[in-house]
């Protein structure tokens, strides 16, 4: 039982170019998250997912874009990525719908740096 | 606007004794909190919880105490251990209508032998 994982650990990138956060949970989860950690800031939401092909907003969606085509995935994508995004990316995943207040269980983080 | 405040950055206690971790919140609709607990390079992992309508919940070392009319919560770790040093965040919810889930900036507590 590997919880959540997140491909990769690390990456950089040049400002423009494009990619994708990999997440996954083997829990049988409904509700998955991206969010944001800044350093001096919490974690911030980007988007969320309460099942299987449905997404909604966080606080913070401008420059990303996601998909949850399977319930044990939830992909994270960056359209021209900009030096503002540079941060560390954490999924997280709960067996709770989004609002029920649930502890949500988070994987080890993508280290993200655009140059 | 920081919905869920933690003033205190950082936090030095000895070892044996207790460690006491606070927030604060704006939102008055929050009626969940939750804290978690993060170690250097890995994702934040849960540790205790409380609701709006108690005033305190303990789990072993752990006790959270809510003051609602202050719009404060403070967690108490007794006796605090050096296994325990690591990032604090708290997080508030609203568990009906619009989702939020605000988490704090985090204090580090370091847990001196």
């Amino acid at each position: 039982n590997a919880g959540v994982t997140q491909t990769p650990k690390f990456q950089v990138l040049k400002t423009g170019q494009s990619m994708t956060l990999q997440c996954a949970q083997d829990m049988n989860h409904n509700s998955m998250y991206w969010y944001r950690q800044d350093p001096g800031m919490g974690l911030r939401l980007i988007y969320y997912s309460a099942s299987e092909g449905t997404t909604d907003k966080g606080e913070v969606p401008d420059g990303y874009n996601v998909s949850r085509l399977k319930k044990q995935n939830f992909l994270l994508g960056l359209e021209s990525a900009a030096p503002s995004q540079t941060s560390v990316y954490f999924c997280a995943s709960s067996n709770s719908l989004p609002g029920q207040g649930n502890e949500q269980f988070f994987g080890p983080g993508t280290r993200l740096t655009v140059l | 606007d920081q919905q869920v405040k933690q003033n205190s950055p950082s936090l030095s206690v000895q070892e044996g004794r207790i460690s006491i971790l606070n927030c604060d919140y704006t939102n008055s609709m929050f009626d969940y909190f939750l804290w978690y607990k993060k170690y250097p390079a890995e994702g934040p992992t849960f540790l205790i919880s409380i609701s709006s309508i108690k005033d305190k919940n303990e789990d072993g070392r752990f006790t959270v105490f809510l003051n609602k009319s202050a719009k404060h919560l403070s967690l108490h770790i007794v006796p605090s251990q050096p296994g325990d040093s690591a990032v604090y965040f708290c997080a508030a919810t609203v568990t009906s209508g619009t989702y939020k889930y605000i988490f704090g900036t985090g204090t580090r507590l370091k847990v001196l032998a």
